[in-house]
């Protein structure tokens, strides 16, 4: 079984702030973990995934997040959040290994204040 | 090189009748998946296809979602006879066989049942 929670279903922050998206997980097997970004009107895209190789993992459009095992975690940052940012933000859960369902969290809309 | 694509991006239809939904998967990703977000809800997993197979079927709701894959490339998502519950946005994704973590989603189809 696996379920993601993610904190904030609604996150504001200043334009050149820091963006701070939280995820929490469970599984019951090593997991991958995956953000997605939907911006208005579009589908969603493959921010960055962790697949079991190095704990910081680097993605698109200056994101990060970092896998924490000892807390469950994998939250999603930024050190400066651009007006362009504005969008719905998911976190997602697989287990490892052959294929197997992903379970998505509720989403985190993040709006950017100018 | 095209996007996951999906049809209609809108569908409104009464109570009983009938809908089809049709996602084209990126050329060359044998792996097809569907899902749907209720509103304000987690985007929840429908099914998945290796080529024109059902692979996972797991996450349909009821009989009367019917999933299809001909010949392995589009897909089809009918409704019949729709029901108020399944308003929401269906998504469709897909993946190449060989990293089908990596899931590519279309824009959605938003469907309202009144």
């Amino acid at each position: 079984a696996q379920s993601v929670t993610q904190l904030g279903s609604h996150v504001s922050v200043s334009e050149g702030a820091l963006v701070l998206l939280r995820c929490n997980y469970s599984s019951s097997v090593p997991p991958y973990l995956f953000w997605y970004v939907q911006y208005p009107n579009q589908g969603l895209q493959l921010l960055l995934k962790y697949t079991s190789a190095a704990t910081l993992v680097k993605g698109i459009n200056g994101f990060e997040a970092e896998f924490k095992k000892s807390e469950t975690s994998f939250h999603l940052t930024k050190p400066s959040a651009h007006m362009s940012d504005a969008a719905e933000y998911f976190c997602a859960v697989r287990a490892s290994g052959g294929y197997q369902k992903v379970t998505f969290g509720t989403g985190t809309k993040l709006q950017v204040i100018p | 090189e095209a996007g996951v694509t999906q049809f209609p991006s809108h569908s409104v239809i009464e109570k009983g009748q009938t809908v089809t939904l049709r996602c084209d998967p990126i050329s060359g990703h044998d792996n097809l998946y569907w899902y749907r977000r209720v509103m304000g809800k987690e985007i929840k997993f429908l099914l998945h296809f290796v080529k024109e197979s059902k692979q996972d079927e797991s996450g349909m709701p009821n009989n009367r979602f019917l999933a299809e894959r001909t010949g392995g490339t589009y897909s089809t998502l009918k409704v019949q006879p729709a029901e108020l519950e399944d308003s929401g946005v269906y998504f469709c994704a897909s993946s190449h066989i060989d990293r089908e973590y990596e899931q590519y989603f279309g824009p959605g189809t938003r469907l309202t049942v009144t």
